[in-house]
């Protein structure tokens, strides 16, 4: 167990819809990273937020955003979803500083119909 | 960014030792190298990282040459369980110098064999 929480593990959802996905860090990591690995595209960086500022930007489409609240963890919204978004998005943590690893959550399944 | 090279996959018989070559010849002097691996869909493992000097954990040991353009990874007694896609990652640093996200290749998939 990573300590990583990742909610919902399993999301199906239609065309054009809107959902947001929810990422527990794990205790005293001020650092959360989102991902997503599609079938053909491997394991992607999207974003990356420390202590509730953006810090690094990946390939993150403009209809995805996130954000990072005072408690620490963190949402991906994902909307006008199209069938490319299905995908797995995993998030990840690490403590401030230092060269301390990313711990990833096991993810949430998106599935778009 | 230091790019990685890995073998797109390796075979293992079950007990002997898995050497997973990386070779990343254009990392810099203060870039750390990462090893992770992810079994079928599950999140990616993160397993051991150095910066010049050889490591060893209770999973694993990571040699990296002296010249830091590649290193290796070993299992030392490689399981069923340890067949999974294996990758190699020079971490990159944000603006500011402070460490960043980590950039996954391809990877090696290893197969350990009964």
């Amino acid at each position: 167990d990573s300590g990583v929480t990742q909610t919902p593990k399993h999301l199906i959802t239609a065309t054009g819809q809107r959902v947001t996905l929810r990422c527990s860090p794990r205790s005293g990591d001020l650092s959360v990273y989102w991902y997503q690995q599609s079938l053909d595209q491997g394991l992607q960086f999207l974003i990356q937020y420390y202590n509730g500022e953006e810090r690094a930007k990946g390939n993150i489409l403009e209809r995805f955003s996130a954000q990072q609240f005072p408690d620490l963890h963190s949402e991906l919204n994902l909307s006008s979803l199209e069938l490319g978004d299905s995908a797995l998005y995993f998030c990840a943590s690490s403590p401030s500083g230092g060269n301390s690893p990313l711990h990833f959550g096991n993810g949430t399944r998106l599935t778009v119909t | 960014d230091a790019k990685t090279t890995q073998p797109t996959s390796m075979d293992c018989a079950e007990g002997r030792a898995a050497n997973l070559p990386c070779n990343h010849s254009t990392i810099s002097g203060n870039e750390y190298v990462y090893w992770y691996r992810q079994i079928h869909s599950q999140g990616p493992q993160y397993i051991i990282h150095g910066l010049k000097n050889n490591e060893t954990n209770e999973m694993a040991s990571l040699i990296i040459t002296e010249d830091r353009k590649s290193s290796t990874l070993i299992l030392p007694h490689a399981t069923l369980r340890d067949t999974a896609v294996y990758y190699c990652i020079v971490r990159v640093r944000n603006y500011g110098g402070s460490q960043g996200n980590l950039i996954f290749g391809k990877g090696t998939k290893l197969s350990v064999k009964p």
